[in-house]
């Protein structure tokens, strides 16, 4: 079945550090794609999206790229804050409506 | 309400008791999503709403798991005869309309925890 693969945590980088973390999604039809974050205290919010290949969703300075060929969603960011530390769920649409979600990637930033 | 709201937030069960985690969506969102979350894992999918029906309830694990959301808002999850298998928390969401829940944003609540003990 549908299903998607990231890299496992946690992920612990110092404040302004590059952070990428690994997404990849089984290659069933053309689905869209997500990345959902789930901060401290917090409930589940979206991040930001791609829905065809070649797409590149951003938001809060994260950003990934719809990577058909690689059936990849890595996600990306320049310079980490102490803020953004969390923990990361990559996602796919399946059926139309369900989203599969991967096991999660918690982020840690130090000061 | 504001956002998502799911209560109780935290509940504790003895094996084989029955259970009711209850939904209320945001006023409005007509589709009404269900999920469970074990621990280091991501969400599972359980059951889909559109409005008062269920348009996917494939992903409940067996029938001990039921849903309702009998006036289109509301939503009840009920647990028969726990198990300790089903601690988890279990998350609701909802989206202003159905069918493509990322074409449409979705927006969580913050979970019920089940512990059964």
């Amino acid at each position: 079945g549908d299903s998607v693969t990231q890299m496992e945590g946690p992920v612990t980088l110092s404040e302004e550090a590059f952070l990428t973390i690994n997404c990849t999604y089984t290659a069933t039809g053309y689905p869209s794609l997500f990345w959902y974050v789930q901060y401290p205290g917090e409930g589940l919010q979206l991040l930001l999206k791609a829905t065809k290949a070649d797409d590149k969703g951003s938001n809060k300075g994260f950003e990934a790229t719809y990577r058909k060929e690689t059936t990849s969603f890595h996600l990306e960011k320049g310079s980490v804050q102490v803020s953004d530390s969390a923990v990361y769920f990559c996602a796919r649409l399946s059926g139309g409506f369900k989203t599969i979600f991967g096991a999660g990637t918690r982020l840690f930033v130090k000061a | 309400g504001a956002g998502v709201s799911q209560t109780p937030s935290n509940k504790v069960t003895e094996k084989g008791k029955y259970v009711e985690l209850r939904c209320d969506p945001i006023s409005g969102h007509t589709a009404l999503y269900w999920y469970r979350q074990s621990l280091g894992q991501g969400p599972e999918f359980l059951i889909y709403f559109q409005g008062t029906g269920a348009a996917d309830d494939s992903g409940l694990p067996n029938d001990r798991f039921f849903a309702v959301r009998p006036e289109g808002s509301v939503s009840t999850l009920k647990i028969q005869r726990t198990e300790r298998g089903d601690s988890a928390v279990y998350l609701c969401a909802s989206s202003l309309s159905g069918g493509t829940i990322g074409n449409t944003e979705a927006f969580f609540g913050q979970g019920t925890r089940l512990t059964v003990v």
